[in-house]
């Protein structure tokens, strides 16, 4: 499976725009780059995914770079609620895998 | 719909004794996943099944059983307790596309002493 690295954690101050970056230079044209949060003591839940255009949705934006070796997930206002662990996911759709494989991801602090 | 709902939500156990985490969906998801959570990392994959009656070891498989008789339960067996495998289980479903977003159920915390 081709590896993502993301920074361990980062902080953000409330209301500001939060850029949370995800390395994957390995990448498969069928990998789709996967993001999601676990928010403290409860499972992970989906945020966004994409595969080589920008995607926006009604929680984040996620930017892929054109060469597809990096992305970035765009909270535009971040909010007490955000502070999470964020993963960046790499899934490949061509090879019938479905499991989803989790690094560490960032650990997202948020200052009131 | 429920989603994915999962009991028990905490369990303590002696080493050496036997349980059965159960995980069910209501979204006739083809795919189910078991996976582990130790603190301060990832989640590690168990076991998953694509299908009723097809299961296949993950990542980190050894003391665990599963078995899919039905598309809507996943059960996840520890055999003989150790405490090593004190750490939060998070059961998960998804359907076969692989753009499907995947849902997680709310975890067990197990302790074994």
């Amino acid at each position: 499976d081709a590896k993502t690295t993301q920074p361990n954690s980062m902080e953000s101050n409330e209301e500001e725009p939060v850029h949370l970056p995800c390395n994957h230079s390995t990448i498969s044209g069928t990998d789709y780059i996967h993001w999601y949060r676990q928010l403290p003591s409860q499972g992970p839940e989906y945020v966004i995914h994409g595969l080589t255009s920008n995607v926006n949705n009604r929680m984040a934006s996620l930017a892929i770079a054109e060469d597809r070796k990096s992305s970035t997930l765009i909270l535009h206002r971040a909010t007490l609620r955000d502070a999470a662990v964020y993963y960046c996911i790499l899934l490949d759709s061509g090879a019938g895998s479905y499991q989803l494989t989790f690094g560490k991801g960032t650990k997202l602090s948020v200052i009131p | 719909n429920a989603g994915v709902t999962q009991t028990p939500k905490f369990q303590v156990l002696k080493t050496g004794q036997s349980m059965t985490l159960q995980c069910a969906q209501d979204m006739n998801h083809e795919y189910m996943s078991w996976y582990r959570q130790d603190p301060g990392m990832g989640l590690r994959l168990i076991h998953y099944s694509v299908g009723a009656g097809i299961t296949d070891q993950g990542e980190v498989p050894n003391g665990y059983n599963v078995s899919r008789s039905t598309t809507e339960d996943f059960p996840l067996r520890l055999l003989s307790a150790a405490p090593s495998q004190t750490s939060v289980y998070f059961c998960a479903s998804r359907s076969r596309r692989s753009t499907d977003t995947q849902y997680f159920g709310p975890g067990t915390r197990l302790t074994v002493l």
